[in-house]
């Protein structure tokens, strides 16, 4: 099982951002995916979630309105969309696999590092 | 939401000792659907222990997990120098929440 993100980098307040997981090794559509962040140094927010049938989601409230969790189950891909973006949006962004539905996460990403500055 | 309650912030220990971390639940955990993980200096969270006591693939027998209800434990029995590193607990019984970690230095 691998889990690579991409898309992090430097954006000003209120611009956007697209981050992409690929993922191979696992049947990917039939997992529950999602994005958990990290500001350096500190501890892990859940933030956004999305079912093997792509019919439920999850959004934290702090990001709910502003990102929006997709996925691309032919080309194995998930995306977070990430609009209105903040300085307290500066994080490290992990692409994460529930092990069923929304339970532990036994795979996780390297991490994708999002820095939100002028 | 459930609050993840974790201690202590920081445990000092020697290679060879034990390592006792406490994880308090906001409310009780009906099932014991608690999990914890190791993240070491610039990698992602590892997981160690999933349903409160279940050990993931490939985690040496050294580390359990016990508790239900509001308080849980994870415990390493002898401390490996790899094993200094940051634990975070998880509920995933109502949505997903993690507590603040316990650094064992």
């Amino acid at each position: 099982v691998q889990l690579v993100e991409s898309g992090g980098g430097l954006v000003h307040p209120g611009g956007s951002l697209r981050l992409s997981c690929s993922g191979s090794g696992f049947s990917f559509s039939s997992y529950t995916l999602q994005w958990v962040r990290q500001a350096p140094g500190k501890g892990l927010e859940y933030v956004s979630a999305l079912s093997g049938n792509g019919g439920t989601t999850y959004y934290a409230d702090s990001v709910k309105g502003r990102f929006t969790i997709s996925r691309d189950d032919s080309g194995n891909t998930l995306y977070l969309q990430m609009r209105s973006l903040r300085a307290e949006d500066t994080d490290i962004y992990y692409c994460v696999k529930s092990a069923w539905g929304v339970g532990w996460f036994d795979y996780w990403g390297q991490g994708t590092l999002v820095t939100v500055s002028s | 939401e459930i609050v993840l309650t974790q201690s202590p912030a920081t445990l000092s220990l020697s290679p060879g000792e034990r390592a006792t971390l406490s994880c308090g639940a906001s409310q009780s955990l009906s099932i014991s659907y608690l999990a914890w993980y190791q993240q070491k200096p610039g990698l992602a969270p590892r997981l160690l222990i999933y349903d409160a006591s279940s050990r993931a693939a490939g985690i040496p027998d050294r580390f359990s997990g016990s508790g239900s209800g509001t308080d849980f434990t994870l415990t390493i029995s002898r401390l490996e120098p790899e094993d200094f590193a940051v634990y975070y607990c998880q509920q995933y019984v109502s949505s997903v929440t993690f507590g603040g970690g316990t650094k064992v230095e």
